[in-house]
């Protein structure tokens, strides 16, 4: 069975540009998270959906940052405009029936703001 | 608030050794989640296991045990003969109860069998 599936798995860019981090959940899963990993802050929740619907969009960072769940199968994380603050390994995860349920990583996009 | 420390940055032991990573958590929910998760060299978390609040049945799974008690908050992970393939960063997570339903990550334990 196909796991997460992340895409791309590295990013270079140059501050200011816009950066759109991809996700395919593992299917039928009803549960979509996005993370960020950093040295200094760890792994935090950015996002979770839940049927497509954004249910706690709390650890978003700021407004430079927005995600999406247009169907069950694709979410995008877009950062306009990127800083080198940015750069972090960002995880998309999924899973099914509930948060209380085990979640299942994608491999990670590691992403460099220059 | 919720909270979850894993005072062990780094350990290093000798492949067939004994190694146990601790994880001591905070809440006041009386119903909430815990878990370990792995992240291998190649980046990914891997699950390795879910215990609930009601459940303080130790577990075991081949080599890899873990010991929950709630009187001292503490949610440990020994693995026994360890290998080579056991190296990595090793996560704890503390999912509260309902109404509050992000999980929160320990800063992890990088575990280092050398060889």
């Amino acid at each position: 069975d196909a796991g997460v599936i992340q895409s791309p798995r590295h990013e270079v860019t140059e501050m200011g540009q816009e950066v759109t981090l991809r996700c395919k959940p593992i299917s039928g899963h009803d549960y979509l998270f996005w993370y960020r990993q950093t040295m200094m802050r760890g792994l935090e929740l950015l996002i979770y959906f839940n049927n497509n619907v954004p249910i706690d969009d709390s650890g978003m960072p700021e407004d430079r940052f927005s995600a999406k769940m247009p169907n069950a199968s694709f979410s995008t994380l877009k950062i306009q405009p990127s800083e080198p603050r940015d750069s972090a390994v960002y995880f998309c995860a999924s899973t099914l029936g509930g948060v209380w349920q085990p979640q299942h990583f994608g491999d990670g996009t590691r992403l460099s703001i220059l | 608030a919720q909270k979850v420390t894993q005072a062990q940055t780094e350990i290093s032991v000798v492949e067939k050794e004994d190694v146990t990573l601790d994880c001591v958590y905070e809440t006041r929910d009386t119903t909430y989640y815990l878990f370990w998760y792995k992240q291998p060299p190649s980046g990914e978390l891997v699950f390795l296991i879910r215990r609930n609040s009601f459940d303080e049945q130790n577990e075991i799974s081949g080599r890899y045990s873990w010991n929950f008690q709630k009187s001292t908050s503490s949610f440990n992970f020994t693995i026994t003969a360890s290998q080579v393939v056991d190296s990595a960063v090793y996560f704890c997570a503390l999912l509260p109860g309902f109404g509050n339903e992000k999980l929160t990550f320990g800063t992890g334990t990088r575990l280092t069998i050398i060889p």
